[in-house]
Parts: structure tokens; C-alpha cells; sequence
């Protein structure tokens, strides 16, 4: 079973900061939290990824809670083309669980 | 440089039949992973390879379900006796395979419709 909780879809306008919260209340101290996104049609897609401090790349950032029990992935700008599913997983080894992520629309 | 391939792009067969899908992992990526995403899923881990060996199988569903990754490069999955439920696409990802910070990549999968 996933170890994550995220909702199941969300509207962003394009343009503005799109924020997807993920809940991962049993995450160990040596797991990591990864984001991915998966357009239509394509495979899963690397954003980023984080284990306690607040982290940041071209794509997005990644805003991890002190408890480590919570994150949100915030892509500053959202553009039309950020339209996809977002999956918030928690690991450190090599099995990955996927859960359904959150559907994010980005709106003209 | 080159991300990770998959041939073929897509697979019809028919109920019975025996099926391959091919995996070309990122050159020097040691880790390899086979999922299964179904119509509006998530994707389903199914095997993993740290170089040459099976490190974790425990997603293959019966054991219709075969991978190799025989030179600890390319993989391929092996499905016999198909059945309608097989229908799915079928990714393929590689990574440094180190613990820890281990980001995937994945390919663009093989799309495997059963009739």
C-alpha cells in the first residue's frame, strides 16, 4: 500500500503557484520524499525530492514539514503544460510504491 | 544523453500467446525497475535489478511473469500464456542504484493490449 495521502485532483489558473500537499505520517527517518509528474501518454517524470531540509531545483520546490510528516511540492508559475498527475512517494530503498496522486488542471 | 527506451512502443496479442517487452536502461545506471499501470492507476511496481539479479520480485503477480537483465544492461519481461488482464502499459525505469537519494527515470513504456 502507498505510505502517502494526496487528493485525489486540484485547479490551479495558469500563471499562479500551484501547491499539492502529500501526507506521510508514517515516513521513517531515513526515507526520502520524491515528487514525480506523469503527462498523458508519457512516463513518470522526476521533479524532485528532499529528506528534511526545504529544497529547490529549475522545475519546482519542495517544502518539507519540521515532523517530516507532510510536504508540499509548489510549482512557482504554473503553466499549461504542468497539466498532469502528481505522485508524492516515500522511500530510500529501491521498491517504490506509487499511490493516484493528485490530478492537477492548470487553467487559461 | 540517451534517457531509457522500450520496444516495442506497442504490443497487440492474442489470449495465449507468449510476449517479450525490451528495456534499454540510462548507460552506468546499475538499478533497474519494471511497473504496470492500468487506466487511470498509479504505476505498479513489479521487479527490481541491482545489476544482474533480481533484488526484489515480489510485484510479479504470478509466475506467467519473467525478467531477465542477463549482462546487467538491458532487461526484458517475459509474459507467457497472456490473458486479457495483462492489458496495461508497461514501464520501465533505471537509476544510479544507490540507497537513499535514488531517482528513477523512466521510459515512455510499451503499451500491451491483449484481444
Amino acid at each position: 500500500d502507498a505510505k502517502t495521502t494526496q487528493p485525489p485532483s486540484m485547479d490551479c489558473a495558469e500563471g499562479r503557484a500551484a501547491n499539492l500537499p502529500c501526507n506521510h505520517s508514517t515516513i521513517s527517518g531515513n526515507e526520502y520524499v520524491y515528487w514525480y509528474r506523469q503527462i498523458h501518454s508519457q512516463g513518470p517524470q522526476y521533479i524532485i525530492h528532499g529528506l528534511k531540509n526545504n529544497e529547490t531545483n529549475e522545475m519546482a520546490s519542495l517544502i518539507i514539514t519540521e515532523d517530516r510528516k507532510s510536504s508540499t511540492l509548489i510549482l512557482p508559475h504554473a503553466t499549461l503544460r504542468d497539466t498532469a498527475v502528481y505522485y508524492c512517494i516515500v522511500g530510500g530503498g529501491f521498491k517504490t510504491i506509487f499511490g493516484a496522486g493528485t490530478r492537477l488542471f492548470v487553467k487559461a | 544523453g540517451a534517457g531509457v527506451s522500450q520496444t516495442p512502443s506497442n504490443k497487440v496479442t492474442e489470449k495465449g500467446k507468449y510476449v517479450e517487452l525490451r528495456c534499454d536502461p540510462i548507460s552506468g545506471h546499475t538499478a533497474l525497475y519494471w511497473y504496470r499501470q492500468s487506466l487511470g492507476q498509479g504505476p505498479e511496481f513489479l521487479i527490481y535489478f541491482q545489476g544482474t539479479g533480481a533484488a526484489d520480485d515480489s510485484g510479479l503477480p504470478n509466475d506467467r511473469f519473467f525478467a531477465v537483465r542477463p549482462e546487467g544492461s538491458v532487461s526484458t519481461l517475459k509474459i507467457q500464456r497472456t490473458e486479457r488482464g495483462d492489458s496495461a502499459v508497461y514501464l520501465c525505469a533505471s537509476s544510479l542504484g544507490t540507497s537513499g537519494g535514488n531517482t528513477q527515470y523512466f521510459g515512455p513504456g510499451t503499451r500491451l493490449t491483449v484481444l
